[in-house]
């Protein structure tokens, strides 16, 4: 069974650092594309960053980039997002996902001073 | 203008069929796109339902019913999620999302009612 499970949420100041993880088990993690997802409270879904299987491709959404960075360990089954910079818009659970089929349970990030 | 528009709300009674439609911004084609559908219950991830680019090309999520169906209109340059014989539990909010431009795009998602 698929599992993923996000970790390092937490509330940041504006400007502040966070950086969060995503333990993933059940298939065989260097095999697969992931993604970071995010939702404010009460919004939508917005794609954050995606990051191919060997890390050899990334991409980023506008409104992250330059102050994210994701990355990820193939030795650890483990996926990474560097946040920095952070402002309040930034505040969602931010999900991880393998490739487009699998989700994991999400973790809050709150950015207020 | 959104490169993917869904209707905010829908409602429809139990046993109903209902289109959910996502409409791809003009200039855009639809045929050239692969359509991802999501659904989300309150409190819950988002849950793949399926993908959608053509009746030969299209991929159903492990488990999900076969009253959920994925479609396009050309005319209306629009992906279609086609939920037949609505059920109470299929009340939830509804996602599309398309890979355009080195980025994974989502619809604004649309909430379905089930009276």
């Amino acid at each position: 069974e698929v599992q993923l499970v996000e970790s390092g949420g937490g509330l940041a100041q504006p400007g502040g650092s966070l950086r969060l993880s995503c333990a993933a088990s059940g298939f065989t993690f260097s095999g697969d594309e992931m993604n970071w997802v995010r939702q404010a409270p009460g919004k939508g879904l917005e794609w954050v960053a995606y990051i191919s299987s060997l890390a050899m491709t990334i991409y980023y959404a506008d409104s992250v980039k330059g102050r994210f960075t994701i990355s990820r360990d193939n030795a650890k089954d483990s996926l990474y997002l560097q946040m920095t910079r952070l402002r309040a818009e930034d505040t969602a659970v931010y999900y991880c996902a393998r490739g487009t089929l699998d989700w994991g349970q999400g973790t809050l990030v709150t950015v207020s001073s | 203008q959104a490169v993917l528009t869904q209707p905010a709300s829908l409602s429809a009674s139990p046993g109903a069929s209902v289109s959910l439609t996502c409409t791809l911004r003009s200039g855009i084609n639809v045929g050239t796109y692969r359509i991802f559908w999501y659904q989300q219950k309150p409190g819950s991830p988002p849950q793949f339902l399926l993908n959608y680019k053509s009746d030969s090309d299209k991929l159903q999520g492990s488990g999900l019913p076969s009253r959920f169906s994925g479609s396009k209109d050309a005319s209306a340059n629009a992906g279609i999620l086609l939920i037949s014989g609505l059920h109470s539990e299929d009340e939830a909010d509804y996602y599309c999302m398309i890979w355009h431009n080195s980025a994974c795009v989502f619809g604004g998602g649309t909430k379905l009612t089930v009276l």
